[in-house]
């Protein structure tokens, strides 16, 4: 499968714990995104990185969030001491350039 | 900040209708539009796009409209089948000033029925 893939697919986690997803883009692809989709929305913009530079942050990012791109390939968003309104889908895209292309997601429950 | 709202939120259309979806987006500035398709429990599909320079494009059975002077994009689908199922989604981006990001509209669920 040469699309995007993501890590775990499903996590079940305590609040106050910490999580780490991880994003493999399209190999080609030097443009990462992150977005977050709750049940009934369209996916909202958290983060972008073009090859290992992180250039936007949305501010629905909190400090608690953090996302790498350390070699310009995969990428890994990290959400410390985590919240009940944390749960949600979390979505990595990427393109080459302009159309993006999702991967399956990363659900988050946070009991 | 930028906003894309997107109408109706619910589109119930028997089999064979037609279908059409609606966006408006705040940003003049914006110059891409894609639409994306979200099956039950899958990942967003990108399924047609157009950019600013283009009124319309076709892809078979959908089809997008844009008009850049009054901020709004559609897409329409025609022949519905049940497959075409699914919760529609349009955004809007603008490639230029440093903004890649997507601006999504709501979502419309369609519901094709046989």
């Amino acid at each position: 499968d040469t699309g995007v893939s993501q890590d775990p697919r499903h996590k079940i986690t305590k609040r106050g714990q910490n999580v780490t997803f991880r994003c493999d883009p399209i190999s080609e692809h030097n443009r990462l995104y992150w977005y977050r989709q709750t049940l009934g929305q369209g996916p909202e913009f958290l983060t972008y990185f073009q090859n290992e530079a992180q250039l936007e942050k949305s501010r629905l990012l909190s400090d608690r969030f953090s996302a790498e791109r350390p070699k310009g390939s995969f990428s890994t968003l990290e959400i410390q001491r985590t919240e009940q309104g944390d749960s949600a889908m979390y979505l990595c895209a990427s393109s080459n350039p302009n159309e993006q292309y999702f991967g399956p997601g990363t659900r988050l429950t946070v009991t | 900040g930028e906003n894309v709202e997107q109408h109706p939120s619910t589109l119930s259309v028997q089999e064979g209708d037609s279908a059409v979806i609606k966006c408006t987006y705040s940003d003049s500035a914006s110059n891409y539009f894609p639409w994306y398709k979200q099956e039950l429990g899958k990942r967003p599909q990108l399924i047609i796009d157009i950019r600013s320079n283009v009124g319309e494009k076709k892809d078979q059975r959908i089809a997008v409209t844009l008009n850049k002077t009054a901020k709004h994009f559609s897409l329409h689908i025609t022949e519905t089948q049940p497959e075409d199922s699914a919760v529609y989604f349009c955004a809007a981006i603008t490639l230029s000033g440093g903004y890649n990001k997507l601006i999504f509209g709501a979502g419309t669920r369609l519901a094709v029925h046989p």
